[in-house]
């Protein structure tokens, strides 16, 4: 129940097009839901973030749609960059104790 | 990097030799966390603090223990390190908001353990 399952491991998609990454969660109790974007020899870094009272949230190029009842969230992003090629994270926390439980991340490699 | 150092960066270590690793911040955040970071398992939490002297565990607290004796300070320990603790480390920073649980992340720190 505590975890999120975070699919494709690994993702190509051209320059331009749209990358999709998919998570699942079980513990209905989560209430926050983040993205995390990190790059070779740094740590994670906040892209985005929502909460499961709206089912799409919108900022610059990335996107998270929710689906409460099924339980899943993605993050697309639109116009893939070069620049986007980092491996991204999602997570998601309940608020009693403001612990973050981690999808197991993908890969995202955008070829020019 | 939020304010937040690691240190060492790098740090090769025999098995059965106590580690000690080190988180500073500046923010003044109130919550701070010990993450390690393998290929395939993303990152678990290894423990975390709510306050100067208030820690608990996370999921993969074995092996681990953390101190923090100042707001801005946050020691993890690897009483005996093990093969199996090779791992980057990362350090973590939040301040609770209304609508928010942002957590900052320092640079890491890359442990191999001989």
């Amino acid at each position: 129940q505590q975890q999120v399952k975070q699919s494709p491991q690994s993702l190509i998609v051209q320059k331009g097009g749209i990358s999709i990454i998919n998570c699942a969660y079980e513990n209905t109790a989560f209430d926050y839901f983040p993205w995390y974007q990190q790059f070779p020899g740094k740590g994670p870094a906040l892209l985005i973030a929502i909460r499961p009272d709206v089912s799409e949230k919108k900022e610059g190029r990335f996107t998270i749609s929710f689906n409460k009842s099924a339980k899943q969230f993605s993050l697309h992003i639109m116009d893939s960059q070069p620049g986007d090629s980092a491996t991204y994270f999602c997570a998601a926390s309940r608020g009693s104790n403001y612990q973050l439980i981690w999808g197991a991340g993908t890969k995202l490699i955008i070829k020019p | 990097d939020a304010g937040i150092t690691q240190s060492p960066r790098h740090k090769v270590t025999e098995t059965g030799t106590p580690v000690t690793l080190r988180c500073h911040q500046t923010e003044n955040h109130r919550y701070m966390y010990w993450y390690r970071q393998d290929p395939g398992h993303g990152l678990r939490l290894i423990h975390y603090s709510y306050g100067v002297k208030d820690t608990d565990k996370g999921e993969v607290s074995d092996g681990y223990s953390v101190s923090r004796s100042k707001t801005e300070d946050f020691l993890l320990t690897l009483e005996s390190a093990t093969s199996s603790q090779t791992s980057v480390y990362f350090c973590a920073i939040s301040e609770v908001r209304v609508s928010s649980y942002e957590q900052y992340f320092g640079p890491g720190t890359r442990l191999t353990v001989t």
